[in-house]
């Protein structure tokens, strides 16, 4: 069974553009979440989305915000990019929305901002 | 509100020592889920095992091990006998019903040949 899997794998912007980062979950997973990974702050959730809806947000400003399609597939955006925005943006995928499922993740998405 | 607290920020161990990665959690839940993730150099995290708060039982898996007291609200990871492959950041988070995982900062292992 294919892992998730995320493009691109490495992308560069200016400050003040706008980025989309694509996640494919694994296959049967309707589950996806996002997570944003920096040394200072370490792992911190974005969002996660079940059949097409968000379910639910991490404290983010409302420049950063994402869908999920009815095949699973999800994207995230992030407008007027910030030299802050800089991470590794992760995504993960579950079967389904229960208490107890574990999360299984992607290569990451590294985006610089310059 | 919950916390994940992994004190060792890093650790660096000679190859076949054996290593303890330290996982302290906070939490007025009486049902929650622990997990451990990897994080090799590639930047994937990788499942290791997930624990849930009525199964107090000690779990061995090869090399890996993990050890669950609630009474100290920890849930400590041991490498025996380490390898230079095991070398990566390892993340221990907790989990409340339908709310997101919360990780702790990482400890970063090292294993030196």
């Amino acid at each position: 069974k294919a892992g998730v899997t995320q493009t691109p794998r490495y992308l560069i912007k200016t400050r003040g553009q706008q980025v989309t980062l694509s996640c494919s979950p694994i296959s049967g997973h309707r589950s996806v979440s996002w997570y944003q990974q920096t040394p200072g702050q370490g792992l911190q959730f974005l969002f996660e989305y079940f059949s097409e809806t968000q379910r639910n947000k991490g404290n983010f400003p409302g420049r950063f915000s994402g869908r999920q399609f009815s095949n699973s597939r999800s994207e995230m955006n992030v407008s007027t990019l910030e030299l802050g925005d800089s991470a590794l943006y992760l995504c993960a995928s579950s079967f389904d929305r229960g208490d107890s499922y574990e999360q299984y993740f992607g290569p990451g998405t590294r985006l610089t901002v310059t | 509100a919950q916390k994940v607290t992994q004190a060792q920020t890093e650790i660096s161990v000679v190859e076949k020592e054996d290593v303890t990665l330290d996982c302290v959690y906070e939490t007025r839940d009486t049902t929650y889920y622990l997990f451990w993730y990897k994080q090799p150099p590639s930047g994937e995290l990788v499942f290791l095992i997930r624990r849930n708060s009525f199964d107090e039982q000690n779990e061995i898996s090869g090399r890996y091990s993990w050890n669950f007291q609630k009474s100290t609200s920890s849930f400590n990871f041991t490498i025996t006998a380490s390898q230079v492959v095991d070398s990566a950041v390892y993340f221990c988070a907790l989990k409340l019903g339908n709310t997101p995982l919360v990780f702790g900062k990482g400890t970063r292992l090292s294993v030196i040949a």
